[in-house]
């Protein structure tokens, strides 16, 4: 099992309000990925970081927006919540280089936005 | 884009069936071809990786079978059970470039009891 936590799993908020999708890693991985997921559907890279204080926009446009200040911590946050916005947002982690084969991805965070 | 195509998009088979999922890539300069297994309400877990320098490996039921010539990798399911009901990505990761994995749409796989 991996261990990368995402909180919270279920969230229900309304049109404009601001929120923060909160993503753990214990494996000390430098590299952290956010993607979106309609359910059963494609994943959706929308942010990366390759370690701390690195930040990259993914394959998908977003209007959210991602921080790492601590190699274990990937937060994802949106300003302002649309009805647009609604999925579920996968956060995962893996190593550096040719030996990092493995992506671990956490359980994911509902988000419907009202 | 490098593209990772897949498919079919959704899959029945009867439990004890072969369950086959295809996918065909572009980029020569991928280096390692994982697939995921996803359940309902969870996230992707690696199920079975191949490197392309060998054809075929197999775990239990799980086997991928990988064409280097024709840029196809497929994964096959034999004795399919219902508990493999799933959706399952393949991929495949860049060797330059950060070493980015670019995945497949997905195949939901549906095993009938």
């Amino acid at each position: 099992e991996a261990d990368i936590y995402q909180t919270p799993r279920y969230l229900v908020i309304g049109t404009g309000k601001k929120i923060t999708l909160e993503c753990s890693q214990t494996m000390g991985h430098d590299k952290m990925y956010w993607y979106q997921q309609d359910p059963g559907m494609e994943l959706h890279l929308i942010h990366y970081s390759y370690g701390v204080n690195s930040t990259e926009k993914g394959d998908l446009s977003s209007e959210s927006t991602v921080s790492r200040i601590r190699t274990e911590h990937f937060p994802l946050t949106l300003e302002s919540a649309r009805p647009s916005h609604t999925s579920q947002y996968l956060c995962a982690s893996s190593d550096v280089g040719p030996l990092g084969n493995t992506i671990y991805f956490g359980e994911g965070s509902w988000l419907t936005v009202v | 884009q490098q593209q990772v195509k897949q498919s079919p998009q959704s899959l029945i088979v009867q439990k004890g069936g072969i369950s086959i999922i295809n996918c065909a890539y572009e980029n020569t300069a991928f280096d390692y071809f994982p697939w995921y297994q996803q359940f309902p309400g969870k996230g992707p877990a690696l199920l079975i990786a191949i490197r392309p320098d060998v054809s075929e490996k197999k775990e239990g039921r799980f086997t991928i079978s990988f064409n280097k010539s024709a840029k196809q990798f497929s994964l096959h399911i034999m004795d399919s059970q219902p508990g493999d009901s799933a959706t399952y990505f393949c991929a495949a990761r860049g060797n330059t470039g950060g070493f980015k994995t670019i995945f497949g749409a997905g195949t939901r796989l549906f095993v009938k009891a």
